[in-house]
């Protein structure tokens, strides 16, 4: 079956713009997640969707920093006014239920660069 | 927010050596995670640990829980190329995941 998917894989964008990143979880997963990583560091925890709901955002680094989750699936992450430090790979994930002994699937990232 | 650390962050060896990774924590956790990450790819996840103690083994890796839950290993024999990348622990049992940085290792042929 399908992965975790997302989109694009890469995003050159100018310091200012908004982005939105895209992920299509894999299907019946309820639960999903947003990371970031940079060159160097672990993941950082971003935000963690259970169904639309999304119990806790206190991961997001700024509130330039937005996500929403649709019908249970698609989620889209949005950054406005992008800096140079969001410069990052953003990684989604997707899991059968929010509790951390089920796996969290990976998708592929999206390696953003900011100039 | 729980830390993870792991040791060493890089590590390049010959194919055919062993090596083990570690995973430390001040923190108790109900299970831990490893994955192996490799580059333009995201993490697969290799292993869960839920039992102090608890040993598991994928060919020629081998994973060891903590007796007091707080620590993990991976030991890896007869490394190959193919083991090449970053190796993230993860802990479990709360639905804000916490990633250790990684170890980074390269296996030269």
């Amino acid at each position: 079956g399908a992965g975790v998917s997302q989109s694009p894989s890469n995003k050159v964008t100018e310091k200012g713009k908004d982005v939105e990143l895209r992920c299509d979880p894999i299907s019946g997963h309820t639960a999903l997640y947003w990371y970031r990583q940079s060159l160097g560091q672990g993941l950082e925890f971003l935000i963690y969707f259970q169904g639309n709901s999304a119990p806790d955002k206190s991961g997001l680094p700024s509130d330039r920093f937005s996500a929403e989750r649709t019908g249970g699936s698609v989620s889209t992450l949005t950054i406005q006014r992008t800096q140079q430090e969001d410069s990052a790979v953003y990684l989604c994930a997707s899991s059968r239920s929010g509790d951390l002994t089920y796996e969290q699937y990976f998708g592929p990232g999206t390696r953003l660069t900011v100039t | 927010t729980q830390l993870l650390k792991q040791s060493p962050q890089f590590l390049s060896i010959q194919e055919g050596e062993n090596l083990t990774v570690y995973c430390n924590s001040s923190s108790v956790f109900s299970s831990l995670q490893w994955y192996r990450q490799e580059p333009g790819e995201g993490p697969v996840l290799l292993v869960t640990v839920v039992t102090g103690g608890e040993v598991k083994k994928l060919k020629r890796l081998t994973f060891q829980f903590g007796d007091a839950r707080k620590d993990s290993s991976l030991h890896i024999t007869a490394a190959q190329p193919g083991d090449t990348g970053l190796y993230l622990c993860a802990s479990g049992g709360s639905y804000i995941p916490t990633f250790g940085r990684g170890t980074s290792l390269i296996v030269h042929p």
